[in-house]
């Protein structure tokens, strides 16, 4: 099984700050890494796959890195309504695994 | 639109069993393999089972393997997920989700709590 690592837990910053979350996997998994974005009571929303494209009505704020076992996702200037919880999750191999989660917070 | 409406979900006594449902529409039903995710309260997110478009194919997390069933029927549209010998440590909200690899259909129901209590 695939484990992916996730840091920091917890981030604090600004609205307009640059938020950059990080996803470790324990063995490569190709390009087949999506970032998903889950706000209290709601399901997980899908950001960015295969590491860097950008999903239909994503703002160009969020973008995705990285390669093989580590990737990245950056906000740039972050918003109000960026302020959750983000999930890394890999779909290239079984099963299929998530991070534990970066929480974006307002300071 | 694209909806994944999940039902079945409630209180269950340890040992006990339970079975969800998830309906869809809005896309072609019988082309995507299908899957089920749970979040336990207050953590992270767990994949639980996959189904291939057709049945022909599951795959499951090792945490539900022997216990949990999943099943399709392509006729109604609809998505399942047979849960015995629950365990405390099934208490969660499930969701199911169908996504295609490396496009951006991606889509989550809006989850049905299950709670597995004495």
């Amino acid at each position: 099984e695939i484990v992916l690592t996730q840091s920091p837990a917890t981030v604090s910053l600004s609205p307009g700050e640059r938020a950059t979350l990080s996803c470790r996997a324990s063995q490569s998994v190709g390009k087949y890494l999506a970032w998903l974005q889950q706000k209290p009571g709601q399901a997980p929303r899908l950001l960015i796959y295969d590491t860097s494209k950008r999903a239909a009505g994503i703002p160009a704020r969020f973008s995705g890195s990285g390669s093989g076992t580590d990737f990245t996702l950056t906000i740039s200037g972050l918003e109000p309504e960026d302020f959750a919880l983000y999930y890394c999750q890999q779909r290239g191999n079984w099963p299929l695994t998530f991070g534990g989660g970066t929480k974006v917070e307002i300071k | 639109q694209v909806q994944l409406v999940e039902s079945g979900g409630g209180v269950v006594q340890p040992g006990g069993s339970l079975r969800l449902s998830c309906v869809a529409s809005g896309f072609t039903f019988s082309t995507y393999a299908m899957h089920w995710v749970r979040q336990a309260p207050g953590k992270g997110l767990e994949w639980v089972a996959f189904v291939r478009y057709d049945g022909s194919i599951k795959y499951y997390a090792d945490s539900v393997k022997g216990r949990f069933t999943i099943s399709r029927d392509n006729s109604k549209n609809a998505l399942s997920l047979e849960m015995n010998s629950l365990r405390d440590e099934d208490t969660a909200v499930y969701y199911c989700h169908v996504f295609a690899t490396s496009t951006d259909f991606d889509y989550w129901g809006q989850g049905t709590l299950v709670t597995v209590s004495s």
